[in-house]
């Protein structure tokens, strides 16, 4: 088993959707999670950064963890074009400098 | 501020040559990490230089090596290339002390093919 699994779709919505992303994680020790956002042929860019269980917003994007299920998401309110990217879920024990561990990535399409 | 930058954007080369790939790290960033992402997979880590050091290493052959100059740019080196060591070649820097995970950038990385 895969210490983190991501569904990498492609996943395809309409203009306005609402999109939820996911992934799941065996290792019991990640404390801090994140989401980025990978342009083709582009570095990932930070959207989200939580630490522990919760809820966390920002403008349209809203990142939550259930530590007790090993599952975290990432909600995308009135989907635009400008947001089809592939996303990846990150997570880390620590908040220095660890390496992070990513999922597969989840490619999204969004259809005008 | 031009962010993380690396060089060269796209590389071609034969099975068992050596490649070296170069980073710039973002203004004011010491710690540079490197990651390899392979077509339709997500970064995994290589390592991680600061002070000139490698101080992290994933599970990475030791084919794979580094170095981080006194300007806190850093080389990726690949020795014997295999068919397997095609993929997107990612530079991260951040600086030290905690939340710097919160504060990692990424480059628009190095394609690396090897025919």
């Amino acid at each position: 088993q895969k210490e983190v699994e991501q569904d990498p779709g492609p996943l395809s919505v309409p203009e306005g959707a609402i999109v939820s992303l996911n992934c799941t994680y065996s290792n019991s020790a990640f404390q801090y999670f994140m989401w980025y956002r990978q342009y083709s042929r582009k570095g990932p860019e930070l959207l989200m950064y939580t630490y522990s269980s919760g809820n966390k917003e920002d403008g349209r994007f809203t990142a939550q963890v259930d530590k007790s299920s090993k599952y975290i998401s990432l909600f995308i309110r009135d989907s635009q074009p400008s947001d089809s990217a592939t996303y990846l879920c990150a997570m880390s024990s620590y908040s220095g400098n660890t390496p992070l561990v990513f999922g597969k990535g989840t490619r999204l399409s969004v259809i005008a | 501020d031009a962010g993380v930058t690396q060089s060269p954007t796209h590389l071609i080369k034969t099975r068992g040559q050596q490649v070296t790939l170069r980073c710039s790290p973002k203004s004011g960033h010491d710690t540079v990490s490197w990651y390899q992402q392979a077509l339709g997979q997500g970064p995994q880590f290589i390592f991680q230089y600061y002070e000139e050091e490698e101080r992290q290493r994933g599970n990475f052959p030791d084919r794979f090596s580094g170095h981080q100059f006194p300007n806190y740019s850093s080389e990726l080196n690949v020795n014997a290339l295999l068919l397997g060591d095609s993929a997107l070649y990612l530079c991260a820097s951040s600086t030290t002390g905690g939340r710097s995970n919160e504060k990692l950038f990424f480059g628009s990385g190095t394609q690396l093919s090897v025919l």
